[in-house]
């Protein structure tokens, strides 16, 4: 089974400001993928970025990073240069290959970006 | 031009009608999957439906029965609704492979009276 742990209850950043958000993962297969989503107060689930279990090098997507560190099994999402559209709740998901591959989430971080 | 697009975005009803949720998906996924989120905002999979074929059914009641008539659409029909029904429902869809998104519906608020 996979597990996703996303503790940190609510975080505050000064727009322009770089914020880390952080997750940590569990699962015993050797080959699985890391997702982080954006839920702004609309409501709609936004996909930001992906991170293959077997990719050496951190992904980015513009001002989204993902700080990749498989040993202690924790997928951290940096957002550079926040913004004031940035305030929103952010989720970390997991997914296994397979028939059911669903999407674990966590629980989710609460970011509110500071004028 | 929307991938995935879901009717009606906000559902209100009273506790024991029967109520239908659709979902549509023009990307040409394979895979689509119905998500529950609770008041606490906790994101759980409830169905998946991959080519028409049910795959995942995750302890759901029921009165919960989902349909697919073909890849691009998958309904989920709720009978006797009941308080702890309230919620919002996403639809997603993806191609199959750990590595693949989902990309989601804009979601259904579901409340119960």
């Amino acid at each position: 089974a996979q597990k996703i742990t996303q503790t940190q209850p609510g975080m505050f950043v000064q727009e322009k400001e770089a914020v880390t958000l952080d997750c940590t993962y569990d699962t015993s297969d050797q080959s699985y993928g890391l997702f982080w989503y954006k839920q702004p107060s609309s409501g709609e689930m936004i996909f930001l970025i992906y991170q293959g279990s077997y990719d050496e090098q951190n992904a980015t997507e513009g001002r989204y990073s993902l700080n990749f560190q498989k040993a202690r099994k924790s997928a951290n999402l940096v957002i550079s240069a926040s913004q004031l559209g940035d305030s929103a709740m952010y989720f970390c998901a997991m997914r296994v290959p397979g028939a059911n591959s669903k999407l674990t989430f966590g629980k989710g971080i609460t970011l509110s970006v500071r004028p | 031009d929307t991938a995935v697009s879901q009717t009606p975005k906000y559902l209100v009803t009273q506790m024991g009608n029967d109520k239908s949720i659709k979902c549509e998906q023009n990307l040409g996924h394979d895979t689509m999957y119905w998500y529950k989120q609770d008041s606490k905002k906790f994101l759980k999979i409830m169905f998946s439906y991959n080519n028409k074929e049910l795959i995942i059914n995750e302890t759901v009641p029921n009165r919960f029965s989902p349909k697919s008539p073909d890849k691009a659409h998958l309904n989920l029909h709720i009978n006797s609704l009941e308080l702890g029904d309230s919620a919002v429902y996403f639809c997603a869809s993806s191609q199959p492979g750990a590595n693949q998104p989902q990309h989601f519906g804009d979601g259904t608020r579901l409340s119960i009276l």
